[in-house]
């Protein structure tokens, strides 16, 4: 069974940073991307980024660069998504979701999300 | 960027209805286009890819559609289970945008 576990709800302070993991099982983690998505009340979905694992490569909306860093760790089949300097627009739940081996864009596995709250 | 237009915003039918939702497309986006549904406290999951390829596991009443720029997901028939909100994702180019979303409630 394909399962991405991420980490728990996070309270940060505003100026701060924060990662996130998701640790994949199930599947060979090198041989599919992995998407990273943010929903907020305010603005729906938004695709923030990707990361193929197998390369080290990295692919991110305009909108986040310099917001988020996608990094992975294939000795513990775990990505992670850093966002740094943190404000109140960032409070949201962010996915990462596993990226069909062949349809590039598809997202088919999706982990069960981590809220992120920015609060002072 | 490419902006999906996602109607209606909320919807409510009975049971064994048929619905409808239609994303619009602002630019061609071919058939780079999927729909996900995402049920109350849950992760969105996929239902169809490449605007008209039904998901491996999700029942034959979900199907999508395309014509022209305008995008279609279609349930034949209502079931209880299908409750929540449905979203569509444009791929086509970056970056990849989604549609707001669709509140799909029982009447």
């Amino acid at each position: 069974e394909v399962k991405l576990q991420q980490s728990g709800d996070e309270l940060v302070r505003p100026g701060a940073s924060v990662k996130i993991s998701c640790k994949a099982s199930g599947y060979t983690f090198t041989n599919y991307a992995m998407y990273w998505v943010k929903q907020s009340p305010g603005q729906g979905l938004e695709w923030i980024g990707t990361i193929i694992p197998l390369i080290d490569t990295t692919s991110y909306n305009q909108k986040f660069k310099g917001k988020a860093t996608l990094t992975a760790d294939k000795s513990s089949n775990t990505a992670y998504m850093e966002l740094s300097r943190l404000t109140s627009e960032d409070s949201a739940v962010y996915y990462c979701a596993r990226v069909h081996r062949y349809n590039l864009y598809v997202m088919d596995a999706w982990g069960q999300g981590a809220s992120v709250t920015v609060s002072s | 960027d490419i902006q999906m237009t996602q109607s209606p915003a909320s919807l409510s039918a009975s049971l064994e209805e048929i619905v409808t939702i239609t994303c619009q497309a602002s630019q061609d986006i071919g058939n780079w286009l999927a729909w996900y549904q995402q049920k109350p406290g849950k992760s969105p999951q996929l239902l169809i890819y490449d605007a008209t390829s039904l998901a491996d596991g999700v029942p034959s009443r979900f199907s999508g559609s395309r014509s022209g720029t305008q995008y279609s997901l279609k349930i034949s028939r209502l079931q209880v289970e299908d409750i929540g909100s449905y979203y569509c994702q444009q791929a086509h180019s970056n970056p990849d945008t989604f549609g707001a979303g669709t509140k799909l409630e029982l009447k």
